[in-house]
């Protein structure tokens, strides 16, 4: 069974102060690794998917990065509109749905 | 509008009453999914349906139902509402088997 563990549960940060998100994964056979952003109230939006150890992904303040048995999503210099739970999903072999972690509950206040 | 809509938005009901979500999209995607989210337990698949004529037990589906009438339209329905099937539920479309576009949530209230 495909599990994924995302930590901290809730993290606080100042405007500007850099940190990282971690998302634990056991899946056999991993076939993409997904980010996913979502705002109180609204849907899961779609940040990056990961294939393979090593591949890293940006966009604006935002780095994923994958390992073998982890994903880190690195925030730079956050401002107070990153604010959001950030959510990580694994997706296994073959026509396999994606499991999600519980999320982080980011912070950043000004 | 919003490619992936969901209706009703806000529903409050009793133990015991029939109540279907409504899912339509506008992205042409084979693929559609029924989710469940609670705090504190994340996301959790109710069913999916990878074309019209396939529909796929997730991890959650008792007592839940789902009928696909379209390629476009995906509704879920609890034959019989219970109190801790409160909760926030959201449909999604996809492609591929990868990126997942979520509608904007229906909150249910089982009283």
């Amino acid at each position: 069974e495909d599990q994924v563990t995302q930590s901290p549960e809730a993290l606080r940060l100042q405007e500007g102060e850099s940190s990282s998100l971690n998302c634990s994964y056991t899946v056999s056979g991993l076939r993409g690794l997904f980010w996913y952003r979502q705002d109180p109230g609204k849907g899961p939006e779609f940040l990056f998917t990961l294939y393979s150890a090593g591949e890293e992904k940006e966009k604006e303040r935002l780095k994923a990065t994958l390992t073998k048995k982890e994903s880190f999503l690195h925030i730079t210099a956050p401002k107070p509109e990153d604010s959001a739970t950030y959510l990580c999903a694994v997706q296994g072999p073959g026509y396999s749905t994606l499991t999600f972690g519980k999320g982080t509950m980011l912070l950043v206040s000004p | 509008d919003a490619d992936v809509t969901q209706t009703p938005r806000n529903r409050i009901t009793k133990t015991g009453k029939r109540i279907m979500l409504e899912c339509s999209q506008t992205k042409g995607h084979d693929r559609m999914y029924w989710y469940r989210q609670d705090p504190g337990l994340g996301l959790q698949l109710i069913y999916y349906s990878f074309d019209v004529k396939d529909i796929n037990k997730g991890e959650i589906s008792d007592g839940y139902s789902v009928s696909r009438q379209a390629q476009a339209k995906f509704s879920l329905s609890l034959e019989s509402a219970i109190p801790n099937q409160t909760a926030l539920y959201f449909c999604a479309t996809s492609l591929g088997p990868g990126e997942l576009f979520f509608g904007e949530g229906s909150r249910l209230t089982v009283l």
